[in-house]
């Protein structure tokens, strides 16, 4: 069935890059997906990449994707205390009338100053 | 705020008692989704409207809950006769689904205890 995976931790220190890498099955998956939930909220859609694209930068956020590999990784440049939350990784396939996305678990970015 | 909104924020019931959250989109998107969240976990679907049309439910989705979007704005969501196990966030989704791009916008969400 379809899945999608994420390591659950990071930490990094105030002004590094963080990498957060994610791995889904779905090959027919149409849109990827980057949200952002802080403690108690409910979730912020980041970013997103359409599935024939291999790179999108938007500010301090940059999403890479190999579909070859079923990689996705979001970086985040400058990384600032207010980043840390739990960041997701989610897939839609959209080809057919499905409508809902599938995440991970969430991977839990700690930003130390 | 045009975001999304849900209502209550937090309900605590006994268990056997039944409880209904709502959900109102953001103004003109046609489609309006319900996700489950447990701790430690991501958000897992459970259903989804496309205007007032209920198009599809997930198997999490049991007798016991039932899903609403009348007049295809806010939506609610109906859990009868709850257990301890439904003890969870439920998060409400919106999408304008414009030119073939799907991008869901999330509310708060609803923290619900069951006792």
């Amino acid at each position: 069935g379809e899945d999608v995976e994420q390591s659950l931790f990071l930490s990094v220190r105030e002004g590094d890059s963080s990498v957060i890498n994610c791995t889904y099955t779905d090959s027919s998956s149409t849109y990827l997906y980057w949200y952002k939930q802080e403690p108690g909220a409910g979730l912020q859609l980041l970013t997103y990449i359409f599935s024939n694209m291999d790179m999108k930068q938007d500010q301090r956020l940059t999403v890479l994707l190999n579909k070859k590999d079923k990689h996705l990784s979001l970086r985040i440049a400058d990384t600032q205390t207010g980043d840390s939350a739990i960041y997701f990784c989610a897939e839609g396939d959209y080809g057919g009338s499905q409508g809902n996305l599938i995440f991970g678990k969430g991977t839990k970015l700690s930003v130390k100053p | 705020d045009t975001g999304v909104s849900q209502d209550p924020r937090h309900k605590i019931t006994k268990r056997g008692q039944n409880v209904t959250f709502r959900c109102d989109p953001i103004s003109e998107h046609n489609r309006l989704y319900w996700y489950r969240q447990t701790l430690g976990q991501g958000p897992e679907f459970l259903t989804y409207f496309q205007n007032e049309a209920q198009l599809e439910k997930s198997r999490l989705l049991s007798d016991r809950f039932s899903a609403e979007r009348p007049k295809g704005s806010f939506s609610t969501l109906e859990i009868q006769r709850t257990e301890q196990g439904d003890s969870a966030m439920y998060l409400c989704a919106s999408s304008p689904r414009q030119n073939g791009i799907e991008t869901q916008y999330f509310g708060p969400g609803t923290r619900l205890l069951v006792l």
